[in-house]
């Protein structure tokens, strides 16, 4: 079974252009979570999908930032315009629904973003 | 304000030896704790958990540690490998399922 995927791998752009990464969850996963690690310091909570529905977005940094999961598979986590902080690995992560909220999390590789 | 903290930035030890990583919360409402490995160029992997009804949980070479009144936990690797070199994360589940990380520690085991 293949697990999450994150297309790119790594992306360089320039401050105020505009990135979209993509997250493919494990099949038949419900959850999907995108969290940022900057700078070697720990790895932060985006934001939560259940299906196509927004569950908890407390942690998207501002309205730069957007994400979707258009008939609740794949998701695209959009920034534009981008700026020299936003810079960081972005890391996804799905995990099944029902039973218990502690529903192991599965990571994909995660997209390294480099903004100069 | 971090709710999640790991004071040891890295951490060497012999292969064989244990390895002791630690991990602080301020949060009393936390109650499931995970601990995520983490290679290069990887995304983290699920080690290890422990809820708060426990203070122990043993898998293998890996143990984890709760001290609900310390608000402390660790998680011991004995006999360490080198394989076993990694960044270790440490992480709270909120009530909401999302996952709450600690800076991490680079663990380095030497042969």
């Amino acid at each position: 079974e293949a697990g999450v995927t994150q297309f790119p791998s790594h992306s360089v752009i320039e401050k105020g252009q505009t990135v979209t990464l993509r997250c493919d969850p494990i099949s038949g996963h419900d959850n999907l979570y995108w969290y940022r690690r900057v700078m070697g310091k720990e790895i932060k909570f985006l934001l939560h999908f259940v299906k196509e529905s927004k569950q908890d977005e407390s942690g998207m940094p501002n309205n730069r930032f957007l994400a979707e999961r258009t008939g609740g598979t794949y998701s695209t986590l959009k920034v534009q315009p981008a700026e020299l902080e936003d810079s960081g690995v972005y890391f996804c992560a799905s995990s099944q629904e029902g039973g218990t909220i502690y529903n192991e999390q599965f990571f994909g590789p995660g997209t390294r973003l480099t903004v100069l | 304000d971090q709710q999640v903290k790991q004071n040891s930035p890295s951490l060497s030890v012999q292969e064989g030896r244990i390895s002791i990583l630690n991990c602080d919360y301020t949060n009393s409402m936390f109650d499931y704790f995970l601990w995520y490995k983490k290679y290069p160029a990887e995304g983290p992997t699920f080690l290890i958990s422990i809820s708060s009804i426990k203070d122990k949980n043993e898998d293998g070479r890996f143990t984890v540690f709760l001290n609900k009144s310390a608000k402390h936990l660790s998680l011991h690797i004995v006999p360490s490998q080198p394989g076993d070199s990694a960044v270790y994360f440490c992480a709270a589940c909120s009530n909401t399922g999302k996952l709450i990380f600690g800076q991490g520690t680079t663990l380095q085991v030497k042969p």
